[in-house]
């Protein structure tokens, strides 16, 4: 069965970046694109980036853009988002998520457990 | 980027009423390239709906998905007692994903 394991909890202070993980399982990992989804405290999602595992390109909001980069490792089927001059008001869980179907024509279907960032001084 | 309005904000509903869940795009959404998720306090979204109108596997058919351009519904037939959580919709048209801000659905 598919499943994204994401790494644990995290606290950084402002101005620091954070490495968050998503070990994929239960599929051919190059054949899916993955996403990087975010939720502020009481707050709605947000859309932060996408990889497709094959190719390696990325798409990123253009308010992440210049402090997000996803990468991953086909050897070891993971996924990394990276956000670099942390803000307090980015505090919030990180998901990634795998699409329904290949070829970035569907929505998330698969999600993870989520990362709690959290930035303070 | 293209913005989704979802409305309205909460739903307060009994037990077998129908709710009915409003997503509009400020542009049209290519393919009907829209998803609906359901979201449960402390939980990941669920996939309910895709490509508009289909269902995911093991949803319900009291959830249902239509629309399409810029308009989208999602509507709950019968709700029950579970159906309590937040929906958000999201478009996949563009290469830039965005979700809208949810409806909360409260079960009296």
């Amino acid at each position: 069965q598919v499943q994204l394991v994401q790494s644990g909890a995290e606290v950084r202070k402002p101005g620091a970046s954070v490495k968050v993980s998503c070990k994929a399982s239960g599929y051919t990992f190059s054949n899916y694109y993955v996403h990087w989804v975010r939720q502020a405290p009481g707050q709605g999602l947000e859309w932060m980036g996408i990889i497709n595992a094959g190719a390696g390109s990325t798409t990123y909001a253009q308010r992440f853009q210049g402090r997000l980069t996803v990468t991953r490792d086909t050897s070891t089927s993971t996924v990394y988002m990276d956000l670099s001059s942390l803000r307090s008001d980015d505090t919030a869980v990180y998901y990634c998520a795998r699409e329904l179907r290949t070829g970035a024509t569907s929505g998330a279907g698969y999600w993870g457990q989520g990362t709690l960032v959290t930035v303070s001084s | 980027e293209i913005v989704l309005t979802q409305s309205p904000g909460t739903l307060s509903l009994s037990p077998g009423e129908r709710a009915t869940l409003s997503c509009r795009a400020s542009r049209s959404v290519s393919s009907n390239n829209l998803a609906w998720y359901q979201q449960k306090p402390g939980q990941a979204p669920r996939l309910l709906i895709d490509g508009a109108s289909s269902r995911a596997t093991g949803i319900p058919d009291r959830f249902s998905g239509s629309g399409s351009g810029s308009d989208f519904t999602l509507t709950i037939s019968r709700l029950e007692p579970e159906d309590s959580a937040v929906y958000y919709c999201q478009q996949y048209g563009s290469s830039l994903r965005t979700f809208g801000q949810g409806t909360k659905v409260e079960i009296k």
